[in-house]
């Protein structure tokens, strides 16, 4: 298994600013995820995090929006840029569980709670 | 897109009940995973079940998985208070990559 911290746990933010979530692993691993999950819906994958290249990013999500850092094995951060209402969410960061196969167990976060007023 | 869809959408039972939910995908998949989440907080893995798998049990859960049908089924037995939570599948791809895809989730209700 996986220990994941995810700072802040939440925060409040004016519209037009911008958040930094950081997300830190107890262990190294090689793939991270991102993950938003809009209020009362399920969990929609924005990007996926490879240490050493850049970030992979989901139908509907770009770069310039959610910019992702993943300078070592360990850390990664999401930027949500420009934030209006909608951009209120949880976003939620997970690993894979590195003894598994692909696509099989993920561990995840505590989540961020973001309100944009 | 969501992969799945569940049912209920919600849940209501008496503490000692049992709880069944369901889970459909659409696409072929390695294996199918069920999550639970706490009041908006992080995930915690229950139980994953591969494609070639029908039946398997950990605890006080029961998953089922028809892939003929394209759908799983998770039984919760002598349902308590601490059950209270939302519960999502989430399928894992046949192509080896590592996402994972999320059904629209079941909140389920414990009464004590």
């Amino acid at each position: 298994s996986a220990v994941i911290s995810q700072k802040p746990s939440r925060d409040i933010c004016q519209r037009g600013t911008s958040l930094t979530i950081q997300c830190q692993v107890d262990s190294q691993v090689t793939m991270m995820f991102w993950y938003r999950q809009q209020p009362g819906q399920s969990l929609t994958l924005i990007a996926t995090a490879n240490q050493g290249s850049e970030a992979t990013y989901e139908s509907g999500f770009v770069i310039d929006k959610f910019p992702i850092s993943r300078p070592n094995l360990t850390f990664s951060t999401l930027t949500v840029s420009n934030m209006s209402p909608e951009d209120s969410s949880i976003y939620l960061c997970s690993v894979e569980d590195r003894g598994g196969r692909p696509g099989e167990t993920q561990y995840f976060g505590p989540g961020t709670r973001l309100l944009v007023l | 897109s969501q992969q799945g869809e569940e049912d209920p959408q919600a849940l209501s039972i008496q503490e000692g009940e049992n709880a069944t939910m369901n889970c459909s995908y659409k696409t072929s998949i390695n294996n199918l995973q069920w999550y639970r989440q706490n009041s908006g907080r992080g995930l915690v893995h229950l139980i994953l079940i591969r494609s070639n798998e029908r039946e398997k049990h950990s605890g006080r859960l029961r998953v089922t998985l028809d892939t003929s049908k394209k759908s799983s089924s998770l039984l919760i037995t002598a349902s308590r208070a601490a059950d209270t939570a939302s519960y999502f599948c989430a399928t894992g791809a046949m192509d080896s990559s590592y996402k994972l895809i999320f059904g629209s989730g079941t909140r389920l209700l414990v009464r004590p």
